[in-house]
Parts: C-alpha cells; structure tokens; sequence
C-alpha cells in the first residue's frame, strides 16, 4: 500500500520567503500520477499542480513542481499573504489515490 | 463552470449508516473520463480519500473502508451517493465530493464540504 510522507508538518516563514514542500513516496510514483492541492481554514482544497509540475487554471507562477519516482517538492518562490495554508500531495495508483499527511506553512 | 454540492444529515447515530448525496451540475455526470470521488477530513486532520465510481458504475475503495462504503451513481439526476455503513465517532469528518479528471489525473473540482457527525 503507497505511503505518501510530507515534511516537515509545520513551516513557519515569513511573506517573501521562498517555501519548500517534500512530498516522498514508499514506492516509485510516475511524475504523471502526483498532484498538489492547498487547503485554506474553513475552505475545500484546491488542484495547484499536477503532472508533479503543471500549473492548474489561475495558479500564479510563484508555485511550481518537481521530482521523480519517490521525492516530489513543492517550491513557492515567494510567499504572498494568501499562501499560508495547508498543503497535500496526492498520487494515484493501482485505481486507487492516496493523500499525504500534509505540510501547514504558517506565516513567522 | 462545473459546480458539486454535498447535500445530507449532518447528524448521525453510531452504528447507523450515513447517506450523502453529491449533485453535479455544469457538466453531464455521463462525460466520459472522470472518477466521481468522495474524501473525507476529521475535524483537524488530513484528507483521507474514500472511494470513486465512474459513470458506468465501476466503483474503487480504499481498503480500510472497503467493508462498509458503497457509491451509486444515478445519470439521469446528475448525482452520485455515498453510504458508509456501521458508523462510529472516528467517522466524523467534513465529506468532499470531487471529480477525478482521467485524462489529467488531478481532483479537478470540489464541492465545499459536508460535516458528519456521529454522535447519540
């Protein structure tokens, strides 16, 4: 059964700062299978990335993706106020999908 | 603009199955190439996916729910349910409905959440 871990599980930062997100894998996942989302309090998730690195409809440029078989990273090159929140990482596989635990980045 | 809408009890007694209904609307349910999803997220913690079905009614579970989850689908109402069976405190959670794109292999819209809680 596919195991996704995502560290650290709190990231505190301040809004400028560049934020990096790990993403790994129990076992080797096809760069096609994984997708990122973010969860805003008291919000349903929302796709940011998929394909390990294809930016969804109306994702800013600051988000971006990369990585391959069991380490994905999820990179914001510079934090603007509405980006802390909660991120999870999701692969499929086997017809299944699978979340991580999530990564919370909260503002220093 | 597809749009999804959880609808259903938000209270539920143990050991009672709990019904949730997702309605689809600004697409046909019956487009080929998406997985009709339900996930789930206890109060504070992560998501947690339950299952899919796709408009032909081929269903996938994740294994540690497999014994008591069912998801239907009904084309002609645009709608998909879930029916969790046996339920205990551990399954209070807000309940998503989703859409798998196939193609893209992303959970492409979602519904804003229905909170369930089980509780006498």
């Amino acid at each position: 059964e596919m195991v996704l871990t995502q560290s650290p599980g709190t990231l505190s930062l301040s809004p400028g700062e560049r934020a990096s997100l790990s993403c790994r894998a129990s076992q080797s996942v096809a760069s096609k299978f994984l997708a990122w989302y973010q969860q805003r309090p008291g919000q349903a998730p929302r796709l940011l990335l998929y394909g390990a690195s294809n930016r969804a409809t109306g994702i800013p440029e600051r988000f971006s993706g990369s990585g391959s078989g069991t380490d994905f990273t999820l990179t914001i090159s510079r934090l603007a106020p509405e980006d802390f929140a909660v991120y999870y990482c999701q692969q499929y596989g086997s017809s299944l999908l699978t979340f991580g635990g999530g990564t919370k980045v909260e503002m220093k | 603009q597809v749009q999804l809408q959880e609808s259903g009890p938000g209270l539920v007694k143990p050991l009672q199955t709990l019904s949730l209904t997702c309605s689809v609307s600004g697409d046909s349910i019956n487009s080929g190439g998406y997985y009709w999803s339900w996930i789930r997220q206890p109060p504070g913690k992560g998501l947690e996916w339950i299952g899919y079905i796709d408009s032909l009614g081929s269903a996938y579970y994740t294994p540690s729910l497999r014994s008591r989850v069912i998801i239907s689908i009904d084309t002609s109402k645009d709608h998909f349910s879930l029916n969790l069976t046996s339920v205990t405190a551990a399954d209070t959670a807000v309940y998503y409905c989703a859409r798998y794109d196939f193609w893209n292999l992303r959970l492409d819209y979602w519904g804003q959440g229905s909170l369930v809680t089980v509780s006498s």
